[in-house]
């Protein structure tokens, strides 16, 4: 089955900063790869998510990159804010390929400092 | 608000019971997912349901059974409950295709504690 890796496992950065948070992936038939956000006490939020036909998508402050070959992706955030502050899950799943659930990295605590 | 709800929010229960988590998906979604959250094992996919079918199973130990009303609601429930069963438990629905990787939309979860 798949499995995804994820780094680092903490990342502390400066207000207003970039962050990046990489994750790898095991099974060359996933082909679809969204990032969650989950805040205190709440459900995951999908935030963005990237298809495998596509290398990189951005939608505001947030972007993910797609390398099919290396088998990785990544979540860019920039100009950092306070209330980006959480804890961040990528995953990954093959569209198409039958009918199971989301196979997740074990996640990013995200620590923005003001 | 993602338009996925579930009750209760908190269940606190003794070894060996039996409960019921239930779960409204988005209207219009057919499909839901369960998964479980918790410090050791993280975020791992139980099973999933498509308009009343059981479409696949994941990490679901033969305690537990899930099963999805005309409704759309779904239920899971969990026997013989252990200690180590303790967690978070996540409903998610997508839209209206059986097949797996359409976006997923989560519930605000259970917190299960077993005493």
């Amino acid at each position: 089955g798949e499995n995804v890796e994820q780094h680092p496992s903490t990342l502390s950065v400066q207000e207003g900063d970039s962050a990046v948070i990489k994750c790898t992936y095991s099974d060359s038939a996933s082909n679809y790869f969204p990032w969650y956000k989950q805040e205190l006490g709440k459900g995951p939020q999908l935030i963005i998510d990237i298809r495998s036909n596509v290398g990189e998508k951005k939608d505001q402050r947030i972007a993910v990159t797609l390398n099919k070959t290396a088998k990785h992706f990544s979540l860019h955030i920039t100009e950092t804010q306070p209330e980006d502050s959480a804890v961040y899950f990528c995953a990954a799943i093959a569209r198409g390929g039958g009918a199971d659930g989301l196979t997740f990295g074990k996640g990013t605590h995200l620590i923005i400092q003001p | 608000d993602s338009g996925v709800t579930q009750t209760p929010k908190h269940l606190i229960t003794a070894t060996g019971q039996r409960v019921t988590l239930r779960c409204s998906p988005r209207s219009g979604d057919l499909s839901v997912y369960w998964y479980q959250q918790s410090l050791d094992q993280g975020l791992q996919f139980l099973i999933h349901y498509y308009n009343g079918e059981e479409r696949a199973k994941g990490n679901i130990l033969e305690r537990f059974s899930a099963q999805q009303f005309p409704d759309l609601h779904s239920e899971l429930n969990l026997s013989s409950l252990e200690l180590g069963d303790s967690a978070l438990y996540f409903c998610a629905s997508s839209v209206n295709t059986w097949t797996s990787g359409d976006e997923q939309f989560f519930g605000p979860g259970t917190r299960l504690t077993v005493l």
